[in-house]
């Protein structure tokens, strides 16, 4: 069964400390993986598209990377407005575009 | 751009009335998505129109709820009738083709 996982659930970090957030996947084969920022009250923002492992997006101070089984998004010296639900999707090959998505994980980060 | 457009932003209505949700795509994306989010069971998809055509709607609860897009520029949700279960937030997406999903604000929804 094709599943995603988003790791920890919510996370704490002081203004400044760099930090990373996870996504593992399990699928019969990848076409895309996406992550998205929400705000409360807010439909999801996209952020990034990866393809393939080994690719990596950045902005600002958000980097996400891939591998075969799981990405990760990296944080560095983030502020409190990078406080948000981060999400992670996954586009299964032949799926006719729909995305399983993973649960979230909430970032706090206070000043 | 104004992107996916959604109204209402908040709807109340009592159980057993029926409530139609709106969206508008973003202009020259052909895949159009209904999702519905609730804290404990995240973003659920319920509907996935391409081309303005249903092409899975294996995750609408029941025949409650129904969707339907006239055209590439509109689609409709309609509960009828609605349930307490039914609150939650509802979103629509548009991506052109396989490609991102661009997110409206949503739709807040309370049954009473």
């Amino acid at each position: 069964e094709d599943q995603v996982t988003q790791s920890p659930e919510a996370l704490r970090l002081q203004e400044g400390e760099s930090s990373s957030l996870n996504c593992s996947y399990t699928v019969s084969g990848l076409r895309g993986l996406f992550w998205y920022r929400q705000d409360p009250g807010k439909g999801p923002e996209f952020l990034f598209t990866l393809y393939s492992a080994g690719e990596e997006k950045e902005k600002e101070r958000l980097k996400a990377t891939l591998t075969k089984k799981e990405s990760f998004l990296h944080i560095t010296a983030p502020k409190p407005e990078d406080s948000a639900t981060y999400l992670c999707a996954v586009q299964v090959l032949g799926s006719n575009y729909q995305l399983i998505w993973g649960a979230g994980t909430k970032l706090i980060i206070k000043p | 751009d104004a992107g996916v457009i959604q109204s209402p932003r908040h709807e109340v209505t009592e159980m057993g009335q029926e409530v139609t949700l709106r969206c508008k795509p973003i202009s020259g994306h052909n895949s159009l998505f209904w999702y519905r989010q609730t804290m404990m069971r995240g973003l659920e998809l319920l509907i996935y129109f391409n081309n303005n055509v249903p092409i899975d709607d294996s995750g609408m609860p029941e025949d409650r709820f129904s969707a339907k897009m006239p055209n590439a520029s509109f689609s409709t949700l309609k509960i009828q009738p609605s349930e307490p279960r039914d609150s939650a937030v509802y979103f629509c997406a548009s991506s052109l083709e396989g490609n991102e999903q661009f997110f409206g604000p949503g739709t807040r929804l309370t049954v009473l």
